[in-house]
C-alpha cells in the first residue's frame, strides 16, 4: 500500500523565520509528488514535482524532490502570518483502473506567530 | 468561472440517518474524486467517477457508502445509517481527465459531516 509520511506534524515559528517541511514516501509506480496548502477549506495546489533535483519556486516558497531517497522538502522563507496553514504532501500513482490516485500524508500544521 | 462547488458545507445527522453530499465539478470537468478527511489526518481517497461510471471505488467502505455521477446534475456521495465514526470532512475534486503533463485535481470547499 502506498504511504506518505510528513514531518514534523506541527511547527510553530515566529514571523520572518525560515521553515522546512519534510515528506517521505513509498509508492509503486511513482508519477509525481504534489504539495498543497490547506487553510480552513479546500486544499490549494502549490507545486508538482516529477524530476529529482529540480527546484520549483513560487515567491517565498520552494520545493525539491529526491527520487533516489524518496523524499521532498518544502521551504518557506521570511514566513508571514498568512502562511499559517496545514501543508499536505501527496504522491500520484496510476491504478489498475486507468486513473491516477493521490495518496496524502497527514500534513504539517504550521503556525506563524506575529 | 466557478470552482468546484459542494453542498451543504455543514451537515448534522443523528445516528441511523442518511447523509447525502453533493459536488458540482468545475465547468468542463467530467472527472470527479471524493476524499474523506478524519480529524488530524490527511485526505483519504474514496472513489473516482466519470459521467455515469464508477471507475475506481477501491477506497470506499464496503457497506453503507455509495457514489454516483449522473449524466445530468451533481455527483452524490450517499452514506446510509450514519455512525459517529463517519464524522469527517468530505472533499470533492474534479479534473478534465488525463491532460499531460498532469491531470490537476481542483478541490471543493468540503462538507463537514457531524453525526450526533
Amino acid at each position: 500500500e502506498d504511504k506518505v509520511v510528513q514531518s514534523p506534524l506541527s511547527l510553530v515559528v515566529h514571523e520572518g523565520d525560515t521553515v522546512t517541511l519534510n515528506c517521505s514516501y513509498e509508492v509503486t509506480n511513482f508519477r509525481s509528488l504534489l504539495w498543497y496548502k490547506q487553510e480552513k477549506k479546500a486544499p490549494t495546489f502549490l507545486f508538482m514535482l516529477t524530476s529529482s533535483g529540480i527546484e520549483k519556486k513560487s515567491g517565498r516558497l520552494s520545493s525539491i524532490l529526491d527520487k533516489k531517497e524518496l523524499f521532498s522538502i518544502l521551504n518557506i522563507t521570511a514566513t508571514q502570518t498568512g502562511d499559517s496553514a496545514v501543508y499536505l504532501c501527496a504522491v500520484e500513482a496510476p491504478t489498475p483502473f486507468g486513473n491516477e490516485k493521490l495518496t496524502f500524508g497527514t500534513g504539517t500544521r504550521l503556525t506563524i506567530i506575529p | 468561472n466557478a470552482g468546484v462547488m459542494q453542498n451543504p458545507r455543514h451537515l448534522v445527522r443523528r445516528r441511523g440517518q442518511e447523509a447525502r453530499l453533493r459536488c458540482s465539478p468545475m465547468k468542463g470537468h467530467s472527472h470527479v474524486y471524493w476524499y474523506r478527511q478524519l480529524p488530524e489526518e490527511g485526505l483519504k481517497f474514496m472513489v473516482y467517477l466519470q459521467k455515469e461510471n464508477i471507475i475506481d471505488e477501491s477506497g470506499m467502505p464496503k457497506e453503507r457508502f455509495s457514489a454516483e455521477f449522473p449524466k445530468e446534475g451533481p455527483s452524490i456521495l450517499r452514506i446510509q445509517q450514519v455512525v459517529r465514526g463517519d464524522s469527517a470532512a468530505y472533499f470533492c475534486a474534479s479534473s478534465q481527465g488525463r491532460v499531460t503533463p498532469y491531470n490537476e485535481q481542483f478541490f471543493g470547499p468540503g462538507t463537514r459531516l457531524t453525526v450526533l
